[in-house]
């Protein structure tokens, strides 16, 4: 994996379901992996910074682990709620960090 | 705390015209500001680097002749697109980052429309 890949594109999911997602990148020279949720006409809102192989860290309904070994991260939201429409960003590095092209997730009354 | 803005959030210019762009964080210092450009249904493009006080770094490919950055405090970096052109239509955002931290604080975008 060269560049930063996150599946699905697109995601509907019915309020209260629970959800994943995915981020894959390039494994070697890893520093640092980055998830932002970016709401429409709003600032990417930072979510997690994970460093370490086997980072889980939790926020709300909303959890991120992470395996730098094999080079993903798993973006998980729990009885997910309207609010929760955004797309989701993943990004890897430290200095430069290069993104992938988001998870838009759709959240259905 | 962590707050930046952009100023303008839209700005319409016509071909030729140079165009400034504001990214201010709001509550702390920055020591570095980052500024991208997002094209459609693409990821989000690093453009250059900005640390206080010194020269931006240009990611390949980004002509700092056209797009010129300046970070002259540790709470605003300016981005100014120089005679600019439609194919220079874009999202812009700017993010910024404290001292020893991997977090990027983002502003919340300009959409250029070169007419």
């Amino acid at each position: 994996i060269l560049n930063v890949e996150q599946s699905p594109q697109s995601l509907h999911v019915q309020e209260g379901d629970s959800t994943n997602f995915t981020c894959s990148f390039p494994s070697s020279n890893f520093y640092a992996l980055h998830w932002y949720r970016w709401e429409t006409a709003k600032s990417p809102e930072a979510l997690f910074v994970m460093t370490l192989n086997g980072d889980e860290k939790k926020k709300g309904r909303i959890s991120a682990t992470l395996n730098t070994k094999e080079g993903y991260s798993y973006l998980y939201i729990k009885g997910s709620q309207p609010e929760d429409s955004a797309t989701y960003l993943c990004a890897r590095g430290e200095d430069k960090i290069i993104f992938g092209k988001g998870t838009r997730l759709h959240i259905l009354p | 705390g962590a707050v930046v803005s952009q100023h303008p959030s839209r700005v319409i210019c016509k071909s030729g015209t140079s165009v400034k762009i504001e990214c201010r964080s709001l509550d702390f210092q920055a020591t570095t500001m980052f500024w991208y450009r997002q094209f459609p249904k693409k990821s989000l493009m690093l453009m250059a680097t900005s640390n206080e006080g010194s020269k931006a770094t240009y990611e390949q490919g980004v002509e700092k002749d056209k797009f010129l950055i300046n970070h002259a405090s540790l709470t605003l970096s300016t981005l100014t697109v120089t005679s600019a052109h439609p194919e220079d239509s874009s999202f812009y955002i700017c993010s910024a980052r404290k001292r020893h931290s991997y977090e990027q604080y983002f502003g919340p975008g300009t959409r250029l429309t070169v007419t």
